[in-house]
């Protein structure tokens, strides 16, 4: 089984600072994709950043940026220039495939507030 | 602007009500996806359909009932429910398939309490 691990349930930083989350997971699997999702307070989940497994470089989307630790299980996000905009719930989710569909296995989250 | 579009946004019903949930989207995929969210919880995976098949069922109680009429929109059936059904239903699709890296992309969701 996919077990997804966030150990921050709440995190708080100033505006323009830098912040990263944590995530470990736990799976047998050797293919396998990871994301983050933000949730807003309007609800919608917005994916954020996604790592291949395979790949060995770790990926970057603009201010947002992963640690991937195949070895340890680890796969952290890095927010830099934190921004008002970036408040939300943060969930790390591990994929697999199933039955010609994807699943998502997620954390208990992170709930990050950028003050001004 | 979400590719997911769901309604309603909000939705109250009484234990003896039935109601459905609606979600479309037009981008062509092929699997779509119920998920239920508790208050300052991760969602929790309901019914899968891939290709309109329901392929995965996670031991949802029959008081939901899932229907995919076609490759663009996805209901849920509602009826009987418990005050503890109150959440927040979420859909998703993503291309599905062989495409096994294809993320999720999440419609607003629809707020649905049970009186």
């Amino acid at each position: 089984a996919q077990t997804v691990t966030q150990s921050q349930p709440e995190m708080s930083v100033q505006e323009a600072e830098t912040v990263t989350l944590s995530c470990t997971y736990d799976t047998s699997e050797s293919n396998y994709y990871l994301f983050w999702y933000k949730q807003p307070p309007s609800r919608q989940m917005i994916l954020v950043i996604r790592q291949e497994a395979y790949k060995q470089q770790n990926a970057t989307e603009n201010r947002f940026s992963v640690n991937f630790q195949k070895a340890a299980k680890s796969f952290s996000l890095k927010i830099s220039d934190s921004q008002l905009g970036d408040t939300a719930m943060y969930f790390c989710a591990f994929m697999i495939s199933i039955q010609g569909a994807q699943k998502l296995v997620f954390g208990q989250g992170t709930r990050l507030t950028i003050n001004p | 602007d979400t590719e997911v579009t769901q309604t309603p946004k909000h939705l109250v019903m009484g234990m003896t009500n039935k109601k459905s949930l609606k979600c479309e989207q037009h981008m062509g995929h092929r699997a779509m996806y119920w998920y239920k969210q508790k208050a300052k919880k991760p969602p929790e995976l309901m019914f899968v359909y891939s290709y309109e098949k329901l392929s995965i069922n996670e031991s949802v109680p029959s008081r939901f009932s899932p229907e995919c009429p076609n490759s663009s929109l996805l209901n849920l059936h509602l009826h009987a429910l418990q005050p503890e059904d109150s959440a927040l239903y979420l859909c998703a699709s993503s291309r599905g398939g062989l495409v096994n890296n294809s993320p999720l992309h999440f419609g607003n969701g629809t707020r649905l309490t049970v009186t």
